[in-house]
């Protein structure tokens, strides 16, 4: 199974800060990976698909980025609504893989 | 709008069964993919299964193969998932997913509790 290494697993910023969240694979998943974001008891939500595309309707201060098998998401100008949970998943090959997750929350 | 709206779910003592359904609507159900992820209280999201747009071709994550199966009606737009001899590793909120790849519509999830 490829591994998923999500880091780090938790993190506090202020409002109109920048984050940037990270996963690396364990091996190479071609930018098959996408990025959710859950907000305390609801479903996930996708933000970012392969690895840099912003799904429809998601802010533009949300990115993704890639550098070899390490994927990265950016959130500039943080707003309160932000505070989650993030996590990457791999669609590269079964069985699809998710990071532990980054709990995001204001300061 | 692409709603998925899941039913069933519960209490259920360890060894049993247990099935629930998704209710699709807002898209063209016979055309996607499908997937179940679960979550357990306070832990990471796990991909469980997936079913291709026809049911031809399943998928499972090997600690339900043989005891999970997933199911499509499209004439009905309903997902279903039977999962038999369950075990307390099991409990978890099971969300139904839109599968493009991604997981790009999920709903709002079912609880099911396994427990004597």
């Amino acid at each position: 199974d490829i591994q998923m290494t999500q880091s780090p697993a938790s993190l506090s910023a202020s409002l109109g800060e920048t984050v940037t969240i990270e996963c690396l694979a364990s091996e190479d998943i071609y930018s098959n990976l996408a990025w959710y974001q859950q907000k305390p008891g609801k479903s996930p939500q996708l933000l970012i698909y392969d690895a840099t595309s912003l799904q429809d309707g998601v802010p533009s201060r949300f990115s993704g980025s890639e550098s070899g098998t390490q994927y990265s998401l950016e959130i500039n100008s943080l707003q309160s609504e932000d505070a989650a949970t993030y996590f990457c998943q791999q669609h590269h090959d079964y069985p699809w893989t998710f990071g532990g997750g980054t709990k995001l929350e204001l300061k | 709008e692409v709603q998925l709206v899941e039913s069933g779910g519960g209490l259920v003592q360890p060894g049993r069964s247990m099935k629930f359904s998704c209710a699709a609507s807002g898209f063209t159900f016979s055309n996607y993919g499908m997937a179940w992820v679960r979550q357990a209280p306070t832990k990471g999201l796990e991909w469980v299964a997936t079913i291709s747009y026809d049911g031809s071709s399943t998928y499972y994550r090997d600690s339900v193969k043989g005891r999970f199966t997933m199911s499509r009606d499209n004439a009905k737009s309903t997902l279903y998932l039977q999962m038999n001899s369950l075990r307390s590793e099991d409990t978890a909120t099971y969300y139904c997913t839109r599968e493009v790849g991604v997981l790009d519509y999920w709903g709002q999830g079912v609880m099911v509790t396994v427990s004597s």
